[in-house]
């Protein structure tokens, strides 16, 4: 079994501030996690994932995000907002066979003020 | 990445009527395809997962004679609405994955979404 928890629904940052998005993870195997991204009435875009290389994982658009194994934690970070961040950002999981279907969390929606 | 292309992006029917929507891989052969429903500010939940050339399997409480599923090719899965109401107006979103077996692809490929509104 797998599930995903984003601790936070709403993040609120002011543009060339940090951006911190958290995600915590379960999974009965290594697991595969990602980080979506979606603007409203999209689809959702990959940012990055980990798929049990370097656990700092860089990204599109200044993303990365770091797995922590002790900690069960894939947050996603960015040095400094941008107004065009403002969007739903997910947390999925998938085990590392690649058997299971995707477990989203139930996203965070980052809002970027000027 | 690899690119899913899902057609309509919106579509308006009327209630009673049946809506197809499709999902192509356009540069990979996609093994298999999942189907996703998000309704308004909410996560995306999913309804089926179909694998080339055979059934789709139906997560719990989705009926699968009113949604519609076939993936008849290794790039074409389709999502049947049938006799549509307006309790099934939301947004749906399919997504591809390749490889089969122990060689899967752990990623998964997103279409744009479609939105359907049954008035």
């Amino acid at each position: 079994a797998q599930s995903v928890t984003q601790l936070d629904s709403h993040v609120s940052v002011s543009e060339g501030t940090p951006v911190l998005l958290r995600c915590n993870y379960s999974s009965s195997y290594s697991p595969s996690l990602f980080w979506y991204v979606q603007h409203p009435n999209k689809g959702l875009q990959l940012l990055l994932k980990y798929t049990s290389a370097a656990t700092l994982v860089k990204g599109i658009n200044g993303f990365e995000a770091e797995f922590k194994k002790s900690e069960t934690s894939f947050h996603l970070t960015k040095p400094s907002a941008h107004m065009s961040d403002a969007a739903e950002y997910f947390c999925v999981v998938s085990d590392m066979r690649g058997y299971s279907t995707l477990t989203f969390g139930k996203g965070t929606m980052l809002l970027v003020s000027p | 990445g690899a690119v899913v292309s899902q057609h309509p992006s919106r579509v308006i029917c009327k209630s009673g009527t049946s809506v197809k929507i499709e999902c192509r891989s356009l540069d990979f052969q996609a093994t298999t395809m999942f189907w996703y429903r998000q309704f308004p500010k909410k996560s995306l939940m999913l309804m089926a997962t179909s694998n080339e050339g055979s059934k789709a399997t139906y997560e719990q409480g989705v009926e699968k004679d009113k949604f519609l599923i076939n993936h008849a090719s290794l790039t074409l899965s389709t999502l049947t609405v049938t006799s549509a109401h307006p309790e099934d107006s939301s947004f749906y979103i399919c997504s591809a994955r390749g490889g089969s077996g122990a060689n899967m692809n752990t990623e998964a490929f997103f279409g744009q979404g479609t939105r359907l509104t049954v008035v």
